[in-house]
């Protein structure tokens, strides 16, 4: 079947305007993730979905971050007035259920974002 | 000190070598992923262990959770193992993860 998707696969857009990045997890998939990796830097947690609802937020980096994921399947995360250090690649993935663990995820291919 | 270690971070073999990546870290776990990232950026989960050894192919994963260390062996390496290994644990209610170790095999 389909495994993970995202769109754009790249974007580039100018410092100050807003983005946003779609994940189209696997069919089924309850859990959902989002990752950060910048140039050269190692991955980097976001955040996490059980359904609908994000436990935690702490993991995003500033207040113009925000994620969203409505009727347990898509989920979005918007940049609001980007800067420079928001070039990354943001990924995601996803899991038929969270566990402590973790476990059990399938990576998407990347939204590689350049902010000029 | 990063909660998670790993060493080394560059590694380059000739082709048919045994491969060890090692991963240290200061947290509690419930569970260590390794993963691989592939030259053209994408990830694949390799393992997730909380015990023991487990084997996959040529791959094989190691931990030892009283001294908060793991390792992933390549047996028989391959060009097609050049990839970066990444390995992860869980902390709360995220991820915490390794700078990684960029593994080239050459033939």
């Amino acid at each position: 079947g389909a495994g993970v998707s995202q769109s754009p696969s790249n974007k580039v857009t100018e410092k100050g305007k807003d983005v946003e990045l779609r994940c189209d997890p696997i069919s089924g998939h309850t859990a959902l993730y989002w990752y950060r990796q910048s140039l050269g830097q190692g991955l980097e947690f976001l955040i996490y979905f059980q359904g609908n609802s994000a436990p935690d937020k702490s993991g995003l980096p500033s207040d113009r971050f925000s994620a969203e994921r409505t009727g347990g399947s898509v989920s979005t995360l918007t940049i609001q007035r980007t800067q420079q250090e928001d070039s990354a690649v943001y990924l995601c993935a996803s899991s038929l259920a969270w566990t402590e663990g973790f476990g059990g995820q399938y990576f998407g291919p990347g939204t590689r974002l350049t902010v000029t | 000190k990063n909660e998670v270690e790993q060493s080394p971070q560059n590694l380059t073999a000739q082709e048919g070598e045994f491969i060890t990546i090692n991963c240290s870290y200061s947290v509690g776990i419930s569970a260590l992923h390794w993963l691989q990232q592939h030259p053209g950026g994408g990830i694949v989960s390799l393992f997730m262990l909380s015990s023991g050894k487990k084997k996959h192919g040529r791959l094989i994963a190691t931990i030892n959770i009283q001294e908060k260390h793991s390792s992933l062996h390549i047996t028989a390496s391959h060009p097609r193992d050049s990839a970066v290994y990444i390995c992860a644990v869980p902390n709360t209610d995220k991820l915490i993860f390794g700078t990684g170790t960029r593994l080239q095999v050459f033939p």
